[in-house]
């Protein structure tokens, strides 16, 4: 079983829907948790971070955690063209060293 | 702030040749990472250093692999010699604030 999991995709939503990317972990010690996104032959652009049980809101995105079942997911409301791209799910395991596992990634294309 | 710099920005070279990259960290970031990706296997760590020492080198593929941090703003990795499968993007990424930055990334092709 991997580490970090996503759904490669690609996830398609329609201009203005809500995109929902979900990613489950297996080292139940984790603590801290990030979305990146990375556009085409970019590099990992840091867009969220969840550390506790709940919602975290930040403009049009959300993170939620749920650490008894194990999954971190990311909301995008009112999404937009420019939200198309790959959306990786970091997990910082329990020795909380900075040494974040990565999934594989979800590819997101927002469709005018 | 320039953010993480690396260079060279791709480098193409042939089989068995030795391969440097370089890499600049945030300043005051006091922990510097080396990443590879490929379409195939993802982001994976190769090593990190936490204040210029090396604090897990496991994702290190193999000896040809070598990374080295002098001092708290420069770090290298090097390959020697290069294989066709080194090929890929590697990044370098620093911590601090809220989070990891990454680098732009250097390309590597090994023909």
């Amino acid at each position: 079983q991997k580490e970090v999991e996503q759904n490669s995709g690609p996830l398609s939503v329609p201009e203005g829907a809500i995109a929902s990317l979900n990613c489950t972990y297996s080292d139940r010690g984790s603590q801290s948790f990030f979305w990146y996104r990375q556009y085409s032959g970019k590099s990992p652009e840091l867009i969220m971070f969840i550390y506790s049980n709940g919602d975290k809101e930040d403009g049009r995105f959300t993170a939620q955690l749920n650490k008894a079942s194990q999954y971190v997911s990311l909301l995008i409301r009112d999404s937009q063209p420019s939200d198309s791209a790959t959306y990786l799910c970091a997990v910082n395991p329990t020795s909380n060293t900075g040494k974040l596992i990565f999934g594989q990634g979800t590819t997101l294309q927002v469709k005018p | 702030d320039a953010g993480v710099i690396q260079s060279p920005r791709h480098e193409v070279t042939e089989m068995g040749q030795e391969v440097t990259l370089r890499c600049k960290p945030i300043s005051g970031h006091n922990s510097l990472f080396w990443y590879r990706q490929t379409m195939m296997r993802g982001l994976e760590l190769l090593i990190y250093f936490n204040n210029n020492v090396p604090i897990d080198d496991s994702g290190m593929p193999e000896d040809r692999f070598s990374a080295k941090m002098p001092n708290a703003s420069f770090s290298t990795l090097k390959i020697q010699p290069s294989e066709p499968r080194d090929s890929a993007v590697y990044f370098c990424a620093s911590i601090g604030g809220r989070g990891k930055y990454f680098g732009p990334g250097t390309r590597l092709t090994v023909l």
